[in-house]
C-alpha cells in the first residue's frame, strides 16, 4: 500500500517562474493537507483540502498561492511568480477521515516533501 | 490559536545516554493529541510518540517516553539509551479533534548523539 506520494522531490525554478507540486494521498485517503517548512524551522500549516473543496486556507498567503483537490488526479500546490523567500520544503499529508485517529494511527501521513529552490 | 514552543534549539547527548527535550504549547481546547516526530537529513516526517490528552498515563514506545504535565502544558520526550541513529530534528505538535484538524509545530531541536 503506497504511502503519500509527492512529486517531484527537487524542483528549481527561477524567479518570476511558476511551481507545481503534486501530492498523491493514500489509498482511501480524502483529506489533503499542505505545510510548508522554512529552513531551520518546524512545518507550518498551509491548507486543508478535500475532494473539489478547499475547507481551510488560513495559513496560505494571499496572493500567488493556490490549491486544488480535483475529483480525479493528485493535489497541486501552485505557486505564481516564485520569489527567492519561497525556497523552502513542502510537505503533504493525508488522513481517511477529518476525526479523531484512532488507535495507535497518527492523524495525518506525511510524504517526503518537495524541496523548493528560487535561482 | 494554538502555540507550541521548543525551547531548545540545540541538544547533544552521548551515546547510550538518556536526553529529554522540552515542549509547552498553548490551547483552549480540551480535546487534543500531542505527537513528537523526528526527522532525519532525509526530510521524513517520523512519528516517535502520541500521547493522547484526556489520559493521564505517560504513553511509552521503546526508548521513547513522554512526560505529560496537562495543568502546565508541558510535554518533554525521554530518550533512554541514546544510539547514534536517533540523531536528528525533534518536532513536537498538537493536534485539535475539532475545527481544522491541523497540526502545530514547534520549531524543532536538533539532537546530536556524541560516539
Amino acid at each position: 500500500n503506497a504511502g503519500v506520494m509527492q512529486n517531484p522531490r527537487h524542483l528549481v525554478r527561477r524567479r518570476g517562474q511558476e511551481a507545481r507540486l503534486r501530492c498523491s494521498p493514500m489509498k482511501g485517503h480524502s483529506h489533503v493537507y499542505w505545510y510548508r517548512q522554512l529552513p531551520e524551522e518546524g512545518l507550518k500549516f498551509m491548507v486543508y483540502l478535500q475532494k473539489e473543496n478547499i475547507i481551510d486556507e488560513s495559513g496560505m498567503p494571499k496572493e500567488r498561492f493556490s490549491a486544488e483537490f480535483p475529483k480525479e488526479g493528485p493535489s497541486i500546490l501552485r505557486i505564481q511568480q516564485v520569489v527567492r523567500g519561497d525556497s523552502a520544503a513542502y510537505f503533504c499529508a493525508s488522513s481517511p477521515l477529518g476525526t479523531r485517529p484512532q488507535g495507535g494511527n497518527q492523524p495525518q501521513h506525511f510524504g517526503d516533501g518537495t524541496r523548493l529552490s528560487i535561482l | 490559536a494554538q502555540t507550541v514552543t521548543q525551547s531548545q534549539p540545540e541538544m547533544s547527548v552521548q551515546e547510550a545516554e538518556t536526553v529529554t527535550l522540552s515542549c509547552t504549547y498553548d490551547t483552549s481546547e480540551s480535546d487534543y493529541y500531542l505527537f513528537w516526530y523526528k526527522q532525519p537529513p532525509s526530510r521524513q516526517m517520523i512519528l516517535v510518540i502520541r500521547q493522547e490528552a484526556y489520559k493521564q498515563q505517560n504513553a511509552t514506545e521503546n526508548r521513547f517516553s513522554v512526560n505529560f504535565q496537562k495543568a502546565a502544558k508541558s510535554f518533554s520526550l525521554k530518550i533512554s539509551d541514546s544510539q547514534l541513529g536517533d540523531a536528528a530534528m525533534y518536532f513536537c505538535a498538537c493536534f485539535i479533534i475539532q475545527g481544522a484538524q491541523k497540526l502545530v509545530f514547534g520549531q524543532g531541536t536538533r539532537l546530536t548523539i556524541n560516539p
